[in-house]
């Protein structure tokens, strides 16, 4: 049973759009939810988290829209550039520690 | 700060062979965790470690798999008697304390291949 299912898998987007990155989760109790950007060769790294008392986060180019009531988030990556081409994980975790649970992650690429 | 780093970066071993990865957190986080990815299984929480002290090692396999934390600089994962399917990139991370204010730090991973 996955307990953080993302959509789509993979993604490719023309620079200058904006990306949209879905996740949703079974476990209501999850209230902290970060994305991670993967590079190949490298270890995740945290690009922004939320949680569940918001329904908005921004950091410059990237949104995390949260629906709580539908266990649902998405994660947009405006006026997308070449460099942003990575995988994108999206994770669960209770407040209370920072065990995260991973989606299996979605694969974007970004077109000059 | 050189991040967390884990050695070595590629290590190959035979089927039944022991196979000992290492991880150096960053100085003056108090929380180890370990993860196994794979393209079929992504990203699988494995043990944490918080002050040297095991807390959760709820995802580690019950045979073969043991870590540990003698100090608060390193840690290892020891895998006995390596199968085909052990092969996966062993990523350890590093946080200054539990909660959602302290972020996980990965390292870049030691892929293990076994043949």
């Amino acid at each position: 049973q996955q307990q953080v299912r993302q959509s789509p898998q993979s993604l490719t987007v023309w620079e200058g759009e904006t990306a949209i990155l879905n996740c949703s989760y079974e476990n209501s109790a999850f209230d902290y939810f970060p994305w991670y950007q993967q590079f190949p060769g490298e270890g995740p790294a945290l690009l922004i988290s939320i949680l569940s008392v918001s329904n908005k986060k921004e950091d410059g180019r990237f949104t995390i829209f949260f629906n709580k009531r539908e266990k649902k988030l998405s994660l947009h990556i405006a006026d997308s550039q070449p460099g942003d081409s990575a995988t994108y994980f999206c994770a669960v975790a209770t407040g209370g520690n920072n065990k995260l649970t991973f989606g299996q992650g979605t694969v974007l690429s970004v077109i000059p | 700060n050189a991040g967390v780093i884990q050695t070595p970066r590629h290590k190959v071993t035979g089927k039944g062979q022991e196979a000992t990865l290492w991880c150096e957190p960053i100085s003056g986080h108090s929380a180890v965790f370990w993860y196994r990815q794979t393209i079929v299984q992504g990203l699988e929480f494995l043990t944490y470690f918080r002050n040297q002290a095991p807390i959760d090692d709820s995802g580690m396999p019950k045979e073969r798999f043991s870590a540990q934390m003698p100090n608060q600089s390193h840690s290892t994962l020891k895998i006995q008697s390596t199968q085909p399917q052990d092969s996966a990139v062993y990523l350890c991370a590093s946080s200054p304390g539990l909660g959602f204010q302290n972020t996980l730090y990965f390292g870049a991973g030691t892929r293990l291949s076994v043949l």
